[in-house]
């Protein structure tokens, strides 16, 4: 199994639908964090938590929001979605602060029609 | 804003030559540097990591990083078809701060 997974792999939705992308880890990493990746733009963070009770946001919050259930699982939700949310989201683990590199998901592939 | 820059590409290397990938970063605070492999569709790969000005070297990839340049590089020896793909560089926050800053990326081709 894949240290760290994301369900789903590929979603359609429609405009305005509420939508929640997860991610789930075994890696007993702390630190999780959300990108979104869009062609041009590179990878942006959106939200990062350090443990269940550490919520942060990232450069891109507007329009989603997190939630952090257990050290392992980390959602993603768009509460109303729109078409310029369509983009691959990636979710991350670390095991420390800035000395330690990120472990990925295999990404989320979400349009919104 | 903390920025990290690299040439998007496409950059074409011959089979067997050394590839080499450039990276500058803004945040003079950084201490800690990243390179990634992602394939198209592919989530991002750690493949090197350095903290200290210099070379590292882990098989045919050398890292290299100047702190005083804020410059950071990537070679690939004997490049492989397989190599190709996009890098991508990512630099740490200064200051103590968490969290990574990625540069767009340099898709690199490796022509048989």
């Amino acid at each position: 199994d894949a240290d760290v997974t994301q369900t789903p792999r590929n979603r359609i939705t429609k405009t305005g639908k509420r939508i929640m992308l997860e991610c789930s880890q075994t890696k007993g990493h702390d630190r999780m964090y959300w990108y979104r990746q869009d062609p041009g733009l590179g990878l942006r963070l959106i939200y990062y938590s350090f443990d269940v009770k550490d919520i942060n946001k990232g450069e891109i919050s507007d329009g989603y929001s997190v939630s952090r259930q257990a050290q392992a699982k980390f959602s993603l939700s768009l509460e109303s979605a729109i078409p310029n949310q369509t983009a691959l989201y990636f979710c991350a683990t670390s095991a420390g602060p800035h000395s330690f590199g990120y472990t990925f998901g295999s990404g989320t592939r979400l349009t919104v029609v | 804003q903390k920025e990290v820059e690299q040439n998007s590409g496409p950059l074409s290397v011959p089979e067997g030559a050394i590839a080499s990938l450039n990276c500058t970063y803004s945040d003079r605070g950084s201490q800690s540097f990243f390179w990634y492999r992602q394939y198209s569709g592919k989530s991002p790969e750690l493949i090197m990591s350095i903290y200290s000005n210099g070379d590292k070297e882990d098989g045919r990839f050398t890292a290299q990083l100047n702190k005083a340049s804020q410059y950071v590089s990537l070679l690939i020896r004997d490049s492989q078809p397989s190599d190709s793909a996009t890098y991508l560089c990512a630099v740490s926050a200064g200051g103590g701060a968490d969290g990574l800053t990625f540069g767009k990326g340099t898709h690199l081709i490796i022509q048989p």
